[in-house]
């Protein structure tokens, strides 16, 4: 099984809302990841977790705020976003962090439209 | 840092075409080199990657991949398009303590 799922598929949120995304995995990877992907470009790395730990944010707002409950999930607390912040936001898992011989494997998205 | 350079923004091709899309990478160490496709409304998928050993990779459906170490290249090939291969094709490179990097992205369309 090399599913990542995430839920919602969609989400509509206006700008004082608190939300909550959610992706989940059971290939016992121990390295997930959060994603922003505008239409028509790249994904943008926003956290990283290793071993249930954060290792990585890359500049990302406090308006986001990651989770890893355990190994399996990986959670993305929202509130009070902006209209800009509406994109696709991708959740992905690999064996371990990045560097080592380890490929990604990608959910399908949750589109977030703030207004 | 690493950057990832992806030549064509639009590619447009009849069935039965070859395809050639470049891939270049800016890093002078030791990369895993992997390129994933976006159909319409769908997720990301792998379709090769390369970590060492033969520099020619296959992937799925058909395609492959060439790793030229002298020209920092991995360009991704087909012999023969189909109108299903329409998508978004993205490069991208992790090195060791870094994380993955994508290009910017290659739309592909392909008339049936």
């Amino acid at each position: 099984d090399t599913e990542v799922t995430q839920t919602p598929k969609h989400l509509v949120m206006g700008m004082t809302n608190k939300k909550s995304l959610k992706c989940e995995q059971h290939m016992g990877h121990r390295a997930m990841y959060w994603y922003k992907q505008k239409a028509k470009k790249p994904p943008e790395l926003m956290f990283v977790y290793s071993y249930e730990k954060l290792s990585i944010n890359e500049s990302v707002p406090s308006r986001f705020s990651p989770e890893c409950p355990n190994s399996s999930l990986l959670n993305l607390h929202l509130h009070a976003l902006q209209p800009e912040d509406s994109a696709l936001y991708l959740c992905a898992s690999s064996q371990d962090v990045a560097g080592g011989t380890y490929e990604q494997y990608f959910g399908p998205g949750t589109r977030l439209t703030v207004t | 840092a690493q950057s990832v350079s992806q030549h064509n923004h639009h590619v447009i091709l009849s069935e039965a075409a070859s395809l050639e899309l470049g891939c270049n990478y800016s890093y002078g160490g030791t990369v895993n080199l992997f390129w994933y496709v976006q159909y319409p409304g769908q997720h990301l998928q792998l379709l090769l990657k390369y970590f060492s050993g033969d520099p020619l990779v296959k992937g799925i459906k058909g395609f492959e991949a060439e790793f030229i170490k002298s020209k920092f290249s991995f360009n991704l090939r087909k012999p023969s398009v189909q109108w299903s291969d329409t998508a978004e094709y993205f490069c991208a490179v992790n090195a060791r303590g870094q994380n993955f990097v994508f290009g910017p992205g290659t739309r592909l369309s392909v008339l049936p």
